[in-house]
């Protein structure tokens, strides 16, 4: 069964550095999330992606992230200058069409900032 | 987006049914009710989901309320890998999805 692919498992990194995580969505799917989830907390949406362009985003997605989709297979997330409060566990899911059909999620990445 | 409520936790025995009950009486005409669950360590993972009929698939049935202002979510046998956490989920269409705190269902062998 194809599935959602996200690299790398665990990224460690120093506060103000920039980090970026990769996802391959599922390759005939269009559109594209990032949800984050704070160890103990909810999973939480940071940003919705179709046809090249975001088409939503939360409060949290503010001017330090960023989506990328590269190649027309990966899907990225950038954080330009990481903070102590970024650290959680990263899901990207792809879902292939507008109809209320599943998102499949990745198995996501482990951020801790130090 | 409409609230749904569910109870924090639920304790089921191996190879028994399990319902776990989710209450949205906010719920409007166009939103789709969604059921994920978590397990230990992974990201989020589709169960099922149905607009007013009960449905049925593979991993689970969904019985929706006539009224819509409450679902069920029905494991038919619980095995030790349904332990997980379960997220009833209201939405629309290619809208992202909305997670509550969820229900943990606990599997006794």
């Amino acid at each position: 069964e194809p599935e959602v692919t996200q690299t790398p498992s665990h990224q460690v990194t120093q506060m103000g550095q920039e980090v970026i995580l990769r996802c391959v969505p599922i390759s005939n799917h269009l559109y594209f999330y990032w949800y984050r989830q704070i160890l103990g907390q909810k999973v939480e949406f940071l940003v919705s992606f179709y046809n090249n362009e975001i088409s939503e985003k939360s409060e949290i997605f503010d001017d330090q992230f960023s989506v990328e989709r590269p190649d027309g297979s990966n899907f990225t997330l950038k954080i330009r200058s990481t903070k102590l409060e970024d650290s959680a566990m990263y899901f990207c899911a792809s879902k292939e069409r507008e109809a209320p059909d599943t998102q499949y999620f990745g198995p996501g990445t482990r951020l801790t900032v130090l | 987006d409409a609230k749904t409520t569910q109870p924090n936790s639920m304790e089921s025995n191996e190879e028994e049914p399990v319902h776990l009950p989710c209450n949205h009486s906010t719920i409007s005409g166009t939103d789709y009710i969604h059921w994920y669950r978590q397990l230990p360590s992974q990201g989020p993972e589709y169960v099922i989901h149905g607009l007013t009929s009960n449905v049925n698939n593979r991993m689970a049935s969904l019985a929706i309320a006539e009224d819509r202002k409450s679902s069920t979510l029905i494991l038919h046998r619980a095995t030790l890998r349904d332990a997980a956490v379960y997220y009833c989920i209201l939405g629309r269409a290619a809208r992202q999805l909305t997670f509550g705190s969820g229900t943990q269902l606990t599997v006794l062998p």
